[in-house]
């Protein structure tokens, strides 16, 4: 079973808006990773939390997590078309295994 | 400096037939995984391996081996394809915990089986 499910499953915005998508997971977790993958190619990651972290920033990305809601949040600001790809929020318990969500499909227009 | 190499990029099978998928690092990575990909499921873990010689099963292992027979390589064999195995195959890999999360994927194997 999937440890992270996102939402929501799939964002249109315009060019230059913010972009927000959630993922919640079901058991106690070391860290939370989010990834990115455009069409037909692998993942990339993105930006990793731990879980004794509430926030973090890279670059237009914004990431939190509430542990007592086993919950996190992904923004990115300013959005741009060049953002237009799929989101997957990834967790990790014990060291060995990462598992992902289904991913939210975001669609930047220009 | 390739990262993760995966071959082949596409391929496709008759029902029954066997295969093997190839996955090569060149960055000294002890972690290695094997993911499939379909629609509206996300990544899912077939099997994965914390070293040389050693490998676990993951979420979704039936109809699959794997062996890690060097550091470098990691490979995914269908013994039996059938059509639910149609799908994107994804390798990964990664430092040990403690000393880096982050995953580093390859470009995936589209395989379909008919």
């Amino acid at each position: 079973s999937q440890q992270g499910e996102e939402d929501p499953q799939a964002l249109s915005i315009q060019e230059g808006e913010n972009a927000t998508m959630n993922c919640s997971y079901k058991t106690s977790i070391n860290n939370l990773q989010w990834y990115r993958q455009n069409s037909g190619r692998g993942l990339v990651h993105l930006i990793l939390i731990r879980s004794n972290e509430r926030e973090k920033h890279s670059g237009r990305l914004r990431v939190t997590l509430d542990t007592s809601k086993k919950s996190s949040s992904l923004l990115i600001t300013a959005s741009r078309a060049a953002d237009t790809a799929s989101y997957f929020c990834a967790t990790s318990r014990g060291g060995f295994k990462t598992i992902f969500g289904a991913g939210t499909r975001l669609f930047v227009k220009a | 400096n390739a990262g993760v190499t995966q071959t082949p990029k596409f391929r496709v099978l008759k029902t029954g037939q066997s295969m093997t998928l190839l996955c090569a690092q060149d960055m000294n990575h002890e972690y290695m995984y094997w993911y499939r990909q379909d629609p509206g499921m996300g990544l899912r873990l077939i099997h994965y391996s914390v070293g040389e010689g050693t490998t676990a099963k993951g979420e979704v292992p039936d109809g699959y081996n794997v062996s890690r027979l060097k550091k470098q390589n990691f490979l995914l064999g269908l013994e039996s394809a059938a059509p639910s195995q149609t799908s994107v195959y994804f390798c990964a890999s990664k430092r040990p915990r403690g000393v880096g999360e982050k995953l580093f994927f390859g470009s995936g194997t589209q395989l379909s089986v008919l």
